[in-house]
């Protein structure tokens, strides 16, 4: 069974950088199609980005280009995501999701999520 | 990007009703369309992936059909554990895109 364990809650003033961790239990991190989601304070999902199959690399919708870097450290088979020059708009609960290869690229396992607020 | 729009945005239903929600995508998706549901403070759970396919888990009440651009989600008789909030996703073409939600409340 996957488990995502993300990391704790983040204050960050605006201009900065947020790095969120995402540990991957039950699978190893390179085995796993990593992907981003965030969810503003009562509003809906959005996708972020996260591995391509078809590219073969880790793919970032428009929207965060520039800001957005996703990595993995395979010796402890944790993904991070760090977005920098936050907004009071960035504020948000972030969640990591893996998806099923086997599920058409379906997000079938979330970590808890962690919430990042952007304040002065 | 392919957007993905869901209806009702919200409705309220009874304990017992048959519940349908729709997305249409922008473009055709042909079948790689997925359903969550997700609870207040919770992560998304996966209910349907690829159109029709019940994850493992997830009760027989819930079905899922269509394809190309117009999905329906419907859960044929509504349960006190499924008030909550469903989304749609597109997984045909990166970047993935959700639909707005659809919150089910009770009547």
């Amino acid at each position: 069974q996957v488990q995502l364990e993300q990391s704790g809650a983040e204050v960050k003033k605006p201009g900065a950088s947020v790095k969120v961790s995402c540990k991957v239990s039950g699978n190893t991190v390179s085995d796993s199609s990593m992907h981003w989601v965030r969810q503003a304070p009562g509003k809906g999902l959005e996708y972020m980005g996260g591995f391509d199959p078809d590219e073969g690399e880790i793919v970032y919708t428009q929207k965060f280009q520039g800001r957005l870097t996703m990595t993995e450290d395979t010796s402890t088979d944790t993904a991070f995501m760090e977005l920098s020059s936050l907004r009071s708009e960035d504020t948000a609960v972030y969640y990591c999701a893996t998806a099923g290869l086997t599920l058409g690229e379906a997000l079938d396992n979330w970590g808890q999520g962690t919430l990042v607020t952007v304040s002065s | 990007d392919i957007q993905m729009t869901q209806s009702p945005p919200s409705l309220s239903a009874s304990v017992g009703d048959r519940v349908t929600i729709t997305c249409r995508a922008s473009q055709s998706i042909r079948g790689y369309l997925n359903w969550y549901q997700q609870k207040p403070g919770k992560a998304p759970n996966l209910l349907i992936y690829v159109a029709t396919n019940l994850q493992g888990g997830v009760p027989s009440r819930f079905s899922g059909s269509g394809s190309g651009t117009v999905f329906t989600l419907t859960i044929s008789s509504l349960q006190p554990e499924d008030f909550a909030t469903y989304f749609c996703q597109q997984t045909s073409t990166t970047p993935w895109t959700f639909g707005q939600g659809t919150k089910v409340e009770i009547k």
